[in-house]
Order: C-alpha cells, then sequence, then structure tokens
C-alpha cells in the first residue's frame, strides 16, 4: 500500500512570495490533515478535511493560509505572502476516520525555508 | 486545553533501556499517543493507550499512565541502533491531536 506522498520535498522561497504544497493521502482515507512543524517543536495541526468539507480550521492563519482539497482526495496547501516565520516543515496525514484510537499516517513533509 | 510537556535529550547505550516522559493538561483525552519521527521523514505511531489503562505493553514498548499526575512514560526495553530518533507524546483533545515538543534519543553503540 503506497503511503502518503506529498511534493515538493524542499523549497526555498523569498519572504513575500508565494508558495503551495501537495498532499495526495493513503487511498480511501477521508480525513486529511495539514500540520506545521517548526524546527525543535511537535507538528501542530493546521486544517482538517473530512471528504471535501473542512472540519477544523481554528489553528490556520487563515490571512496569508489557504488550502482546498476539492474532490475529497488530494490536497493542496498555500501560502501567500510568506513571512519568515513560516519557515518550517509541512506535514499532511490522512486516516481513515476521526476520533479514536487516532492512527493517522503521515508523510514526508516538505521543508520550507523562507529567506 | 492542550498543552503537552516532554524534556528534550536523552542519550543510551545499546540494550539498555530508555524512558521517556511526558506530561499533558487535558484530563479529558480519551488516548494518548506515542509517534516516532525519523530524521527526513514523517511521524510514525508507536503505540496509544486508553485514558481508563494505566498500562499497555507492546514487544519492546511499555506504556504507563498516571491519569492522577497527567503522566505518560514510554519505556524500550533492549533499545537498539535503529530506534534513534525524536518520540513525541500526544493527547487527544477538542478532535484533535495536540503533541508535545519530542524527546531526541540517541542509541550509542
Amino acid at each position: 500500500e503506497a503511503g502518503v506522498a506529498q511534493s515538493p520535498r524542499y523549497k526555498i522561497i523569498e519572504k513575500r512570495q508565494s508558495v503551495a504544497f501537495w498532499c495526495n493521502p493513503i487511498s480511501g482515507h477521508a480525513t486529511l490533515y495539514w500540520y506545521q512543524q517548526i524546527l525543535g517543536q511537535g507538528p501542530k495541526l493546521l486544517i482538517q478535511f473530512q471528504n471535501n468539507g473542512v472540519v477544523d480550521d481554528s489553528q490556520l492563519p487563515k490571512d496569508r493560509f489557504s488550502a482546498e482539497r476539492l474532490k475529497g482526495v488530494d490536497s493542496t496547501l498555500k501560502i501567500q505572502p510568506a513571512k519568515l516565520e513560516d519557515s518550517a516543515v509541512y506535514l499532511c496525514a490522512s486516516s481513515l476516520q476521526t476520533g479514536g484510537p487516532e492512527t493517522q499516517y503521515f508523510g514526508p513533509g516538505t521543508r520550507l525555508l523562507v529567506l | 486545553g492542550e498543552d503537552v510537556e516532554q524534556s528534550l535529550f536523552l542519550s543510551v547505550r545499546e540494550g539498555d533501556s530508555s524512558v521517556i516522559n511526558c506530561t499533558y493538561t487535558d484530563s479529558s483525552s480519551t488516548y494518548l499517543y506515542w509517534y516516532k519521527q525519523e530524521p527526513g521523514a514523517g511521524l510514525q505511531l508507536l503505540t496509544y493507550i486508553f485514558s481508563n489503562m494505566d498500562m499497555k505493553q507492546d514487544q519492546r514498548l511499555t506504556v504507563l499512565l498516571n491519569k492522577k499526575d497527567k503522566h505518560l512514560s514510554l519505556r524500550i526495553a533492549d533499545t537498539q541502533t535503529g530506534d534513534s530518533a525524536i518520540y513525541f507524546c500526544a493527547e487527544e483533545g477538542n478532535n484533535r491531536l495536540a503533541f508535545g515538543k519530542g524527546n531526541q534519543v540517541v542509541v550509542i553503540p
């Protein structure tokens, strides 16, 4: 079974530029998550989708971050414009269902550096 | 609220046991989790414990939960070089996972 796929793996941009990340979850997983992991910290949930609907985006900085999952499968996360403090690893995860035990399967992440 | 605390670094000799500790704040968490992150990789679920249990053993892993003190620990028996990684505990609250800052474990051959 293929795991969660993410691209690109690395991205370097200048502040105020835009960037987009892509995630393909495990086939059949209805729930998709985007996390931000700043160096030295644990992942912080940005947004959670159930199929193509948003379940939780309370921690998403909506003035600059947006995410979509139009067909309930792939998802994109966009930052526009980027700030220096957005430098982090952006992790995508998927699971079969919400509720516990919450077995989330993580992708390898996209490492973003904002200069 | 969700606030998970972990210590930062542990070095252990191959073959010894290692213990990683974590404190959490959300007493309503139904499950508590341990995840492992190897360099350049995403997180991998190692094990979880239901909040009405105080211990769970899974091969080399033993999870202890002290609900009164909101303390969770992970013991790895016979630590191997492949166990070198960052370990995160996580609590489930408000239908989301809140992760600690992680504990880096370095196994010395």
